[in-house]
């Protein structure tokens, strides 16, 4: 399972700090990922940024430099780092599960999902 | 960076019927597509992957096919519990994308 966190409310240019904490599987090993897909309101859903057990990183290029992904392996935790937040980067954010070394294709999918959490960026 | 394009945006359908969802690619993903539903207030949940495969626990009532570009995705005699939003997703290349989904809603 995983379970998203972090603020309710940001201000804008703050920087938005979001924890995905999981259990079931540990994140040090090749293939296993934890990536962050977000969706405003209403609208359709944006996949952000992706670590894998290796510490391989991957982002999506419209917000790379904005984007930082992180593990912390003792606490079963990857931290995503949004800085210079604005209204548009308002949003349900969500984690999700990826095994893309399993010999089962089902498990190469962004499946389990955490909950999600509202993040709104608004002065 | 791949753009998935779904339609119809909206499919007005009665319980009992089928619908037909489509997702198109702006180039080949090969069978590196799944499909998600959501429901209002909820997480995505994994329908189908590698293009035509049923997720673990999803009725048979779904199907999907397709490759290359073009994707289906269909839903035999509509129950009321799959009155929801459908995306599409490709895992093809970097970055990963997801279509502007499809809303499937009661008539």
């Amino acid at each position: 399972t995983l379970k998203e966190s972090g603020p309710t409310l940001v201000r804008p240019t703050q920087t938005l700090t979001l924890t995905c904490t999981f259990s079931g599987f540990s994140l040090t090993t090749n293939g296993l990922g934890v990536a962050w897909i977000r969706q405003p309101p209403g609208k359709a859903l944006e996949w952000l940024a992706l670590i894998y057990g290796n510490d391989d990183k991957r982002y999506t290029p419209s917000l790379q430099s904005r984007l930082s992904i992180t593990k912390d392996t003792s606490k079963d935790q990857v931290v995503l780092i949004l800085t210079n937040v604005h209204p548009v980067d308002t949003a349900t954010y969500y984690c999700a599960y990826v095994d893309d070394y399993s010999d089962s294709l089902e498990k190469n999918w962004f499946d389990p999902w955490g909950q999600g959490t509202l993040v709104t960026v608004s002065s | 960076e791949i753009v998935l394009t779904q339609s119809p945006a909206t499919l007005s359908l009665s319980p009992g019927e089928t619908a037909t969802l489509s997702c198109r690619a702006s180039q080949t993903v090969s069978s590196y597509l799944a499909w998600y539903q959501q429901k209002p207030g909820q997480a995505p949940r994994l329908l189908i992957y590698a293009a035509s495969n049923r997720a673990t626990g999803v009725p048979v009532r779904f199907s999907g096919r397709g490759s290359g570009t073009d994707f289906s995705l269909t839903i035999n005699s509509l129950e009321p519990e799959d009155f929801a939003v459908y995306y599409c997703h490709q895992r093809a290349n970097w970055p990963s994308t997801f279509g502007q989904g499809t809303r499937v809603e009661i008539k």
